[in-house]
């Protein structure tokens, strides 16, 4: 079965400052790998995916994320932090070449930015 | 090109009702999911349908049903409503499947009291 761990609910950077979210993945098969952002009383945007190929994918709002296989990682990151990155963040896993199946979320990480 | 769009986003119910949330997908989009999030266990798969067809199902107890249209909408039901049932219950279409792009609507906040 899939599974998603995000480590640390909570992330707090300064404005300006290396932003990494973690994420490490279970799964039995070649993995689809989704990172999600949901601001207050919103629904869940995508960030960006990784289904196959480049192991280093790049987002919207200046995200990325590097799939590691040997690691089951998948770790979000954004060199500067705005203000406007306040929000939690999903990762969640998917199974590649099945119809039907569901998108599996970690707990979310909390991202606060100060100024 | 509109987006998800789930009705209504407030709703507030009394223990032992039934309530039945809705979506419109993404034009041309025949897969729609739904997630059940709450603070305590996070965000939750409840079903999938495609072309009217349920392909998949979480791990929830058969108060929860849900139907999706020939137009590709789809409901949820949730009858005999407890109070642990309060949450913001999302719902996602995509092309296919959720493997590809999942497009989240605004989610229906539904609070049981």
């Amino acid at each position: 079965a899939q599974s998603v761990t995000q480590l640390g609910s909570h992330v707090s950077v300064s404005e300006g400052a290396l932003v990494l979210l973690r994420c490490n993945y279970s799964s039995s098969v070649p993995p689809y790998l989704f990172w999600y952002v949901q601001y207050p009383n919103q629904g869940l945007q995508l960030l960006l995916k990784y289904t196959t190929g480049a192991t280093l994918v790049k987002g919207i709002n200046g995200f990325e994320a590097e799939f590691k296989k040997s690691e089951t990682s998948f770790h979000l990151t954004k060199p500067s932090a705005h203000m406007s990155d306040a929000a939690e963040y999903f990762c969640a896993v998917s199974v590649a070449n099945q119809a039907g199946t569901a998108l599996i979320f970690g707990k979310g990480t909390t991202l606060s930015v100060s100024s | 090109k509109a987006g998800v769009t789930q009705t209504p986003r407030y709703l507030i119910k009394t223990r032992g009702q039934q309530v039945t949330l809705s979506c419109s997908p993404i034009s041309g989009h025949r897969s729609v999911s739904w997630y059940q999030q709450t603070p305590g266990q996070g965000l939750q798969f409840l079903f999938e349908y495609f072309s009217e067809t349920q392909r998949n199902k979480g791990n929830f107890p058969g108060r929860f049903s849900g139907r999706q249209f020939s137009n590709s909408r789809s409901e949820m039901n949730v009858s005999t409503l407890e109070l642990g049932d309060s949450a913001l219950y999302l719902c996602a279409s995509s092309l296919q499947n959720p493997n590809t792009e999942a497009f989240f609507g605004q989610g229906t906040r539904l609070t049981v009291v």
